[in-house]
């Protein structure tokens, strides 16, 4: 089974600073079709989660653009460009390439 | 607009059973994969089980056995029966649509509370 780890488990922020996480795979996330199954979720507190990126990099309807996504292979970031108070909550990163399994989160306070 | 609707959550004793319902709107349940998701208080995702079509479902080994996820194609509606609960069931399920082409969970139901406990 696939593993993922999230770094670090828990991220204080300052408002307007950026922010990033980083989440690494036990094995490589790069399907036998090409494609890499990287999703980030955010889920703020009280709320159900929230798809953010998938793809590692493609942030999804309605995601602000100071939210992004890169890596490849085993290791992933999510970056929040300039940190506003609505983004304290927790990240999780997903992969689906071989079967299903999410990062243990990562915790943003101001 | 893609709504999901989870039902059915409550207090339940170890060794009994319960039924989530998911009413689904926005899209098919005969056309998409469904998944169950589970949220244990102040712990991390732990996916549950997924259905596609009649002949698809797959489950967490956590589960298999216990829970059978099903649908409705006639109310649109997405299932889980959940049978011998154990205390470690206790949680918040979402039921979420997996869209197979970006690989990812993109629309989430608000959730409900299973508790197991005496």
């Amino acid at each position: 089974d696939i593993v993922m780890t999230q770094t670090p488990l828990s991220s204080p922020v300052t408002l307007g600073q950026p922010a990033s996480i980083s989440c690494r795979s036990s094995q490589s996330l790069v399907h036998s079709d090409g494609n890499t199954y990287l999703s980030w979720l955010q889920q703020r507190p009280g709320q159900p989660p929230r798809l953010l990126i998938y793809k590692i990099s493609n942030r999804f309807s309605g995601v602000p653009d100071r939210f992004s996504g890169s890596g490849a292979g085993t290791d992933f970031t999510l970056r929040i460009s300039r940190v506003e108070a609505e983004d304290v909550g927790v990240y999780y990163c997903m992969q689906a390439t071989q079967s299903w399994a999410f990062g243990q989160g990562t915790k943003v306070e101001i | 607009d893609v709504r999901l609707l989870e039902t059915g959550g409550g207090l339940i004793q170890p060794g009994g059973s319960l039924r989530l319902s998911c009413v689904v709107s926005g899209l098919s349940v005969s056309s998409n994969y469904l998944s169950w998701v589970r949220q244990a208080p102040g712990k991390g995702l732990e996916w549950v089980s997924v259905i596609f079509n009649d002949d698809f479902t797959n489950y967490a080994d956590s589960v298999r056995g216990r829970f059978t996820i099903s649908r409705d194609k006639s109310k649109n509606t997405l299932y889980l029966q959940m049978n011998s609960l154990r205390a470690e069931d206790t949680a918040v399920y979402y039921c979420v649509r997996f869209a197979a082409s970006s690989g990812s969970l993109d629309y989430w139901g608000q959730g409900t509370l299973v508790t197991v406990s005496s």
